[in-house]
């Protein structure tokens, strides 16, 4: 079946713009997880939803990050006037019973 | 804090087994083993898990020790394309509470497997 689908697989931005990264769980997985891969570090943690609800968002760097489920299903993650160190991987997942199943990911240049 | 030690690198040879240990001597009894694998410029990707019993599906085995403090990941024929880093995690049930929805990735061991 269809995997965790992420868009845009590629983003370029100037620095301060706003950028939207969208994540299409797999269907009927309810919990869904977004994290952050700077180059040659590892997987960081950035907010969970259970269904449209995000009980941790401890993991989102500062204010200019922010996330939102709609309908059970597909989330935004937007970062608002973008930093160069914002520059990362941003991976989604998607899981139903525990196991947490990955997108291939966005890779986010900020110039 | 690391619940995990992997050796940074091993290396294979095509066609033959793989076997990639991981040590986790603060296991607690209700936490699972979770072994993921990144090829570059991928996603992790799920491979196997396990809480106490050997595994095995399409992808790999798993062998847990009986006192759970060590665990080693098994691909019986390696190829070219299992090139990759391999994540051993330890993580509890998410609905035994506190942030065990949080997958926390070590460094991993990075293997290759050589023609």
């Amino acid at each position: 079946g269809a995997g965790v689908s992420q868009s845009p697989s590629n983003k370029v931005t100037e620095k301060g713009k706003d950028v939207e990264l969208r994540c299409d769980p797999i269907s009927g997985h309810t919990a869904l997880y977004w994290y952050r891969q700077s180059l040659g570090q590892g997987l960081e943690f950035l907010i969970y939803f259970q269904g449209n609800s995000a009980p941790d968002k401890s993991g989102l760097p500062s204010d200019r990050f922010s996330a939102e489920r709609t309908g059970g299903s597909v989330s935004t993650l937007t970062i608002q006037r973008t930093q160069q160190e914002d520059s990362a991987v941003y991976l989604c997942a998607s899981s139903a019973f525990e196991t947490q199943y990955f997108g291939p990911g966005t890779r986010l240049l900020v110039l | 804090d690391a619940k995990t030690t992997q050796p940074p690198s091993m290396d294979c040879a095509e066609g033959r087994a793989a076997n990639l240990p991981c040590n986790h001597s603060t296991i607690s009894g209700n936490e699972y083993v979770y072994w993921y694998r990144q090829i570059h410029s991928q996603g992790p990707q799920y491979i196997i898990h396990g809480l106490k019993n050997n595994e095995t599906n399409e992808m790999a085995s798993l062998i847990i020790t009986e006192d759970r403090k060590s665990s080693t990941l098994i691909l019986p024929h390696a190829t070219l394309r299992d090139t990759a880093v391999y994540y051993c995690i330890v993580r509890a049930p998410e609905n035994s509470g506190g942030s065990n929805y949080k997958l926390t990735f070590g460094k991993g061991t990075l293997l290759t497997v050589n023609p």
